[in-house]
């Protein structure tokens, strides 16, 4: 199974501020058919996950553009331009490349 | 806009089987994997395995040998039976849908608890 491993685990935020949460995979996340399948997803409490960007940087229907990702091959960021406190939740990666798919054991994001 | 709307039993005995279905809303049954991931208490989030329209499934190696996802598309529902629980199966399991040309898990129900406990 691809392991992936987020870093930091809990990120204090100041509201208006950026932050940036890391996301490495044990192995290379290029798929057969030459697309990168890294997503990320939030979860506020008491919720589902929600979708924010998929193929590793392309932003899902709805989710501001304060959300962005980047990377490539084993390393993925997720940028919040100007936190707000609606973003106060759990941020996850997950990969889409290979099965099983995997999450990352999340990010707290706390203001 | 797509709905999942999940139900089945929240309370088991170790040894029992879990049984969940999820009926989808709005939106086309084909063309999407229709996918388990469950999350214990607190923790994070563990994909089970998926099934599309035809039938085609995909199993976590890990569950495999317990696991069965079903679909009905006479009613645009799937099911999760997972046999044989432990305490260790405990968790909030969700339904959700996978997009097939991006790879990603673009809609999810609102999740059941399930606790196993003797």
């Amino acid at each position: 199974d691809i392991v992936m491993t987020q870093t930091p685990l809990s990120s204090p935020v100041t509201l208006g501020q950026p932050a940036s949460i890391s996301c490495r995979s044990s192995q290379g996340l290029v798929h057969s058919d030459g697309n990168t399948y890294l997503s990320w997803l939030q979860q506020r409490p008491g919720q589902p996950p929600r979708l924010l960007i998929y193929k590793i940087s392309d932003r899902f229907s709805g989710v501001p553009d304060r959300f962005s990702g980047s990377g490539a091959g084993t390393d993925f960021t997720l940028e919040i331009s100007r936190v707000e406190a609606e973003d106060v939740a759990v941020y996850y990666c997950m990969q889409g490349s290979q099965f099983p798919y995997t999450f990352g054991q999340g990010t707290r994001l706390e203001i | 806009q797509v709905r999942l709307d999940q139900w089945g039993a929240g309370v088991l005995k170790p040894s029992e089987t879990l049984s969940l279905n999820c009926a989808v809303y709005g939106g086309s049954f084909s063309g999407y994997y229709w996918t388990w991931i469950r999350q214990p208490p607190g923790k994070g989030l563990e994909w089970i395995g998926e099934i599309n329209h035809s039938g085609s499934t995909n199993y976590s190696p890990s569950l495999k040998s317990r696991l069965t996802i079903s679909v009905d598309t006479s009613k645009n529902q799937f099911s999760l039976q997972l046999s044989s629980v432990t305490a260790a199966d405990t968790a909030v399991y969700h339904c959700a849908r996978r997009v097939d040309y991006n790879n990603s898990i673009d809609s999810w129900g609102q999740g059941t608890l399930v606790t196993v406990s003797s």
